[in-house]
């Protein structure tokens, strides 16, 4: 079945270091792809998608590439910022279907 | 818009006791998600609603747990009775109709303990 597979945490970082958080899937045919954020207390919200190979979601100075030969979607950040410090999910929707299917979470944290 | 609602924000019960949580929509979202939150098992979806109908509710734990979607506007998950180990963070989702471009909005959560 459909799944996804991400890096777990918690990451500390400092800020304006590189931040990577690696998430790779598993599906049939051709998946929707996302990153959600959730900030403390708050719920989920959307941060970028991609839904085809190739296509690259960015938001916020975050980026993700959906890359179909590694079925990957890594996320990825130049520069963090004390306010990124959140709960970040991939999540897949397969072709033709409504629901979506998280990762675990990953838990960063940037320090000043 | 307002965004998701969802009711109550905390719900702080004793075990054997019925619980009611309250989801509205977006207006116009035609598909509706209530998800669990846990440390130990991460986000786990429930069930979904499209148009009212219940479409897969093969996530829910077991009979102790019900939904229903009376209108386009309202939903409830209803657990009875409650039980320790179902303290957990509740959240609804709404979105337009299926569709693989379609963003699902979460509501802030309902946070439950069961005593």
């Amino acid at each position: 079945g459909d799944s996804v597979t991400q890096m777990e945490g918690p990451v500390t970082l400092s800020e304006e270091a590189f931040l990577t958080i690696n998430c790779t899937y598993t599906a049939t045919g051709y998946p929707s792809l996302f990153w959600y954020v959730q900030y403390p207390g708050e719920g989920l919200q959307l941060l970028l998608k991609a839904t085809k190979a190739d296509d690259k979601g960015s938001n916020k100075g975050f980026e993700a590439t959906y890359r179909k030969e590694t079925t990957s979607f890594h996320l990825e950040k130049g520069s963090v910022q004390v306010s990124d410090s959140a709960v970040y999910f991939c999540a897949l929707r397969g072709p033709g279907a409504n629901n979506l299917f998280f990762g675990t979470g990953t838990r960063l944290t940037v320090i000043p | 818009d307002a965004g998701v609602i969802q009711s109550p924000r905390h719900e702080v019960t004793e075990m054997g006791q019925e619980v009611t949580l309250r989801c509205k929509p977006i207006s116009g979202h035609n598909s509706l998600f209530w998800y669990r939150q846990t440390m130990m098992r991460g986000l786990e979806l429930l069930i979904y609603f499209n148009n009212n109908v219940p479409i897969d509710d093969s996530g829910m734990p077991e009979d102790r747990f019900s939904a229903k979607m009376p209108n386009a506007s309202f939903s409830t998950l209803k657990i009875q009775p409650s039980e320790p180990r179902d303290s957990a963070v509740y959240f609804c989702a709404s979105s337009p109709i299926a569709g693989r471009y379609n963003e699902q909005f979460f509501g802030p959560g309902t946070r439950l303990t069961v005593l």
